[in-house]
């Protein structure tokens, strides 16, 4: 089982739908747990931090599911800009990449 | 101007050729990182160093070499460059605590081929 999984996608959606990002990741020892976004030939950012108790940043939402070694990104009401890849990361000794989900906003 | 720049942002070579890439910081970070991203390999860590005097390998070290001359400065060496080196190159830089990472502020990237 790969240390991090996630569905590679592409995931094509209107504007305004809501999609949901799955992750799972294998080390139960792992600690901090983020999503990074990635637009073309760009360096990674983070979008955010996600805590067991689940967290939201305006039309996102981070859920983790630390016995399920589980984590997922919801987006709402999508925005064109929102087309981007989405890389769910997981720290233990150092942070572990997942391959990313591409998603694609069209008008 | 950016905390984390990277020289050269694109850089063709070719096979035997030693190179150097460099990474310098703004952002005061004691941590900072080289991953090369593949396509469909998603981002892999070469080397990583927590501090001026601390360096250790990643998961693809091999090939590789590292030189952290300062706080800011952290550059990665291919010392004899073959085809499959051929990668996307990210440098990154984080402050942390002993367990836990924070957020990781990554550079533009340099576009290496090797002929």
């Amino acid at each position: 089982r790969k240390e991090v999984e996630q569905d590679p996608g592409p995931f094509n959606v209107p504007e305004g739908a809501t999609v949901a990002f799955n992750c799972t990741y294998s080390n139960s020892a792992s600690q901090s747990f983020f999503w990074y976004r990635q637009d073309c030939r760009k360096e990674p950012k983070l979008l955010m931090s996600v805590y067991s108790s689940g967290n939201e940043d305006g039309r996102f939402t981070a859920q983790l599911n630390r016995a399920s070694q589980y984590i997922s990104l919801l987006i709402r009401d999508s925005k064109l800009s929102d087309s981007a890849t989405y890389l769910c990361v997981v720290s233990h000794s150092t942070l572990t990449f997942g391959k990313g989900t591409m998603l694609l906003v069209s008008p | 101007d950016a905390d984390v720049t990277q020289t050269p942002r694109n850089r063709i070579t070719k096979t035997g050729k030693r190179i150097m890439l460099e990474c310098s910081q703004t952002k005061g970070h004691d941590r900072m990182y080289w991953y090369r991203q593949d396509p469909g390999l998603g981002l892999r860590l070469i080397y990583y160093s927590f501090d001026v005097k601390d360096i250790n390998k990643g998961e693809i070290s091999d090939g590789y070499s590292v030189s952290r001359q300062a706080q800011a400065k952290f550059s990665l060496s291919l010392e004899s460059a073959i085809p499959n080196q051929t990668a996307l190159y990210f440098c990154a830089t984080s402050t942390g605590g002993a367990t836990i990472y924070n957020e990781q502020f990554f550079g533009p990237g340099t576009r290496l081929t090797v002929l």
